[in-house]
Formats: structure tokens, C-alpha cells, sequence
């Protein structure tokens, strides 16, 4: 069966260290990952997307990479901030569906602490 | 503007009521999405539109009834719900349903509490 999972529920991180969290995906050939940030009872903001031969990609703080092989997405915050903490998710699209609807994994909740 | 307004931000009712859920968003976006979204869960995607046209439906119970009466607007009727209905309701836009032109603009959502 198809699953996506985000590697914890919950990362606790000191401030100013870089927050690493994981995506790995079974049974999906996803031409595209997506990376969104959900703050608590507020619709997921879109962040970053990746292309399957794209290896890396950055935004500021912001680091995506995308390993087709391994079937994993890594994404990192550098100089965490407390403003960081929010629940991330990880979002395929997955053209061997047809429909190139998202599929979200559950999700991430990063806590940075002053 | 890349905002997705939704309306209303709470709703609460009973199980015989009959009310709706609006979208709106003003970015020229032809892909629209209904979601359910429950406490510690991820987005579960309910309804699609492409330009205007239902084109998925993620056997959602008829109780769940979407409507697109232009390119800005979406909305769900929602009638005789259960208890279990009760969740966050978000709605997205996209460019297109195209790959690669998914990325998808949310709105604040609209908690409903169905009594």
C-alpha cells in the first residue's frame, strides 16, 4: 500500500540549531515534492517544491533535498528561530495516479526553545 | 493578492441543519479543493474542481454537496451531518491541475462542531 511518513510526530529543538526533518514514501512515483507549514488552527502555507531531478533546493533558511533512490526528502531550518515552531508536512505529487492531487503525510510538529 | 478567503471561520450546528461553507479567492486560479483536516491528521482531500467541473470526488457521503458557481467561488452544503463530520474544512486554489503547477494556496479554514 501507499504510505508517506514523517519520521516523529514532535522534534524539540534548541534555538539557532538546524532542525532536520524526514519524509520517506512508499509504493508513490512522485514527480514532485512539497513541503507546506501549518500553524494550529490555520490553513498548511506553502513553502517549497521540488522536482524529481532536482537533488536540492533552498529559500533562505530553508533546505529541501529529494533522494528518488533512498524515496526520501530531507528538509532543513538553519538558525532555528522560535518562530519556526509550527507542524510541517510533506506533500507528494503523484503522476503514476493521473489526478496530480497531493497527498499530504501527517506531519511533523517542530518545537524550537529559546 | 494570493488569499483564499473562507467564510464563516466557526460554524456550529445541529444534525437536522442545513448551512454552507464559501470560498473565495481572486488569484485567476482554475483548480479548486475542498479538504477535511481532524485534530493530528494530515489534509484528506474531499472534492476537486477544474475549471468549473467537478473532476474528483473522494467518496465523500452525499451529505457533502459542492457547488462552483464561477471561477472565484466554491462552496459545500452541508446537510443532516454526524458528530463525526466535525473537523477543520479548508479550502485550496491552484494554478492549474497540472504537474508541477499544483502548488496549492490555502485558506484559514472554517471549524465546524456539528451537535
Amino acid at each position: 500500500s501507499q504510505k508517506i511518513e514523517q519520521n516523529s510526530e514532535a522534534l524539540n529543538i534548541q534555538e539557532g540549531k538546524t532542525a532536520t526533518l524526514t519524509c520517506n514514501y512508499t509504493n508513490y512515483s512522485p514527480a514532485y515534492l512539497q513541503w507546506y507549514r501549518q500553524d494550529p488552527g490555520r490553513g498548511p502555507v506553502f513553502l517549497l517544491l521540488i522536482r524529481e531531478n532536482e537533488k536540492e533546493k533552498r529559500k533562505e533558511r530553508l533546505k529541501v533535498t529529494f533522494d528518488t533512490t533512498l524515496k526520501q526528502s530531507l528538509f532543513h531550518i538553519t538558525a532555528s528561530q522560535p518562530a519556526d515552531s509550527a507542524t510541517y508536512l510533506c506533500a507528494l505529487e503523484d503522476l503514476g495516479a493521473g489526478s496530480y492531487q497531493l497527498t499530504f503525510g501527517k506531519g511533523t510538529k517542530l518545537s524550537v526553545i529559546p | 493578492d494570493t488569499e483564499v478567503t473562507q467564510t464563516p471561520k466557526h460554524l456550529v450546528m445541529g444534525m437536522t441543519n442545513k448551512k454552507s461553507l464559501k470560498c473565495e479567492q481572486h488569484m485567476g486560479h482554475r483548480a479548486m479543493y475542498w479538504y477535511k483536516q481532524k485534530a493530528k491528521k494530515p489534509p484528506e482531500l474531499m472534492f476537486v474542481y477544474s475549471y468549473e467541473k467537478l473532476s474528483i470526488n473522494e467518496s465523500v457521503p452525499s451529505r457533502f454537496s459542492p457547488e462552483c458557481p464561477n471561477s472565484s467561488l466554491l462552496n459545500l452544503h452541508l446537510h443532516a451531518l454526524q458528530p463525526e463530520d466535525s473537523a477543520l474544512y479548508l479550502c485550496a486554489s491552484s494554478r492549474k491541475r497540472l504537474a508541477g503547477e499544483n502548488i496549492q494556496y490555502f485558506g484559514a479554514g472554517t471549524r465546524l462542531s456539528v451537535l
